[in-house]
């Protein structure tokens, strides 16, 4: 299917283990995204890339890692949990159109 | 990135007008107005965007003041499927500038 997707869409996890959030986009955007949502909150960026190889931090990084081997993919890793990463997760690329989002994975970290 | 100004929320009647207005004083000239929703649990959906002209699509049509300094998002025949948080956005047009998500403006739409 066209468009870009996340999964899982739900996930649980404990305090300490190594997740990581998949997204994948079949437009071949350059420029790919990581936002979370916690709640009552605005999106905010955790990490961004340019293209295959290039990645740069937003404004909340710490504690994740990003890599990018091939365009179409992007995932994002928790390195080692924790609850203050609870949130629900956006991956997004862009066009000059704008940036168009995936559907979200809700995580959360006990 | 220029910063913006929404109420917080308003409610509107299904199938009247929905105008929501957006205030971006300080918007630089080669700064874009940029529309978005988030239906609850869902991922920001983009509406329309503009310079300086009106546009419209088949979502949304956008107003923009000929000073630029503030905008109006309307959705001319409001749905319950319209509830939502619009987010109005100013940015440069280029593919890696991020989207800074303000708190938005949260719509009813009231049978």
């Amino acid at each position: 299917d066209a468009g870009i997707t996340q999964s899982p869409r739900y996930k649980i996890t404990e305090t300490g283990r190594q997740v990581t959030l998949m997204c994948h986009q079949t437009w071949s955007h350059s420029y790919m995204f990581w936002y979370r949502q916690d709640l009552g909150h605005g999106l905010r960026l955790i990490y961004y890339s340019a293209a295959a190889d290039i990645t740069d931090k937003g404004e909340v990084p710490d504690g994740y890692v990003v890599s990018r081997s091939k365009t179409e993919n992007f995932p994002l890793t928790l390195e080692s949990a924790t609850r203050s990463q609870t949130s629900v997760y956006f991956c997004a690329s862009s066009d000059y159109e704008g940036q168009f989002f995936g559907p979200g994975t809700r995580l959360t970290v006990l | 990135d220029a910063k913006t100004t929404q109420p917080t929320s308003m409610d509107c009647a299904e199938g009247r007008a929905a105008n929501l207005p957006c205030n971006h004083s300080t918007i630089s000239g080669n700064e874009y107005v940029y529309w978005y929703r988030q239906i609850h649990s869902q991922g920001p959906q983009y509406i329309i965007h503009g310079l300086k002209n009106n546009e419209t699509n088949e979502m949304a049509s956008l107003i923009i003041t000929e000073d630029r300094k503030s905008s109006t998002l309307i959705l001319p025949h409001a749905t319950l499927r319209d509830t939502a948080v619009y987010y109005c956005i100013v940015r440069v047009a280029d593919t890696g500038n991020q989207f800074y998500f303000g708190t938005g403006t949260s719509l009813t739409v009231i049978p």
